[in-house]
């Protein structure tokens, strides 16, 4: 069984258009994050949310939207995409409890491979 | 923004060799130290988390050592086999519990 799981895994798409990406973690953590990894092959925290809460929100352009339907999802809309877009985006869960955010182990889903044309 | 650095960045070492690689970071609001292995294909896979200048984890033939007071950690793999061919991330976080990566050691262990 796939813990973390995200679809789809390669998507491109021309400038201008709208998409998303699914995630979906059946670990029944309570938060779930997404991250870009960029061309040095940073990974760079985009947003977590915590019980439909969104508790980070780095400067990412407002183009980019997190939406969590329930506790297990967690997707990523992305409006008027740009050529800069292009890179791979992972979606990751953790645990919520009595270990603090900073120490908790993060799953991470496969990633998947944005393209803008 | 915090700068977590690795290095080196890509490493070849012969099956059975020993090997380490260096994750540095700032020491000001360190909270937590995390490594994690990344082989491709797969998703990252946490090993471990530290907290403690000091600290010491091992998991098998895979240990890795932190220093909070200059900013660096060490992981270590004795007796290196092909199946280690991974990449390994450190991952630091501040009191702001944000996570910030590192780019990552590529480790390839040649048969």
């Amino acid at each position: 069984d796939t813990a973390v799981s995200q679809t789809p895994k390669y998507l491109v798409t021309q400038m201008g258009n709208d998409k998303s990406i699914k995630c979906e973690q059946n670990l029944g953590h309570d938060t779930m994050y997404w991250y870009k990894q960029d061309s040095k092959k940073f990974l760079k925290i985009m947003f977590s949310y915590n019980n439909k809460e969104l508790i980070i929100n780095e400067t990412v352009p407002n183009r980019f939207s997190p939406k969590s339907p329930d506790k297990a999802h967690l997707n990523l809309h992305i409006n008027s995409l740009e050529l800069g877009d292009s890179a791979v985006y992972f979606c990751a869960s953790s645990q919520d409890g009595r270990i603090p955010s900073g120490l908790r182990e993060q799953f991470f889903g496969p990633g998947t491979r944005l393209t803008v044309l | 923004i915090l700068n977590v650095e690795q290095s080196p960045q890509s490493l070849h070492v012969q099956e059975g060799d020993s090997t380490n690689f260096t994750c540095s970071f700032p020491s000001s609001n360190f909270y937590a130290l995390h490594w994690y292995r990344w082989e491709t294909a797969k998703s990252p896979e946490a090993l471990f988390v530290m907290t403690l200048n000091g600290d010491e984890k091992k998991k098998g033939r895979i240990s890795a050592t932190l220093n909070t007071k200059e900013g660096y950690s060490y992981l270590y793999i004795k007796g290196s086999q092909p199946e280690d061919s991974a990449t390994y991330l450190c991952a630091s976080t501040n009191t702001g519990n944000q996570f910030y990566f590192g780019t990552g050691t590529s480790l390839t262990v040649i048969p």
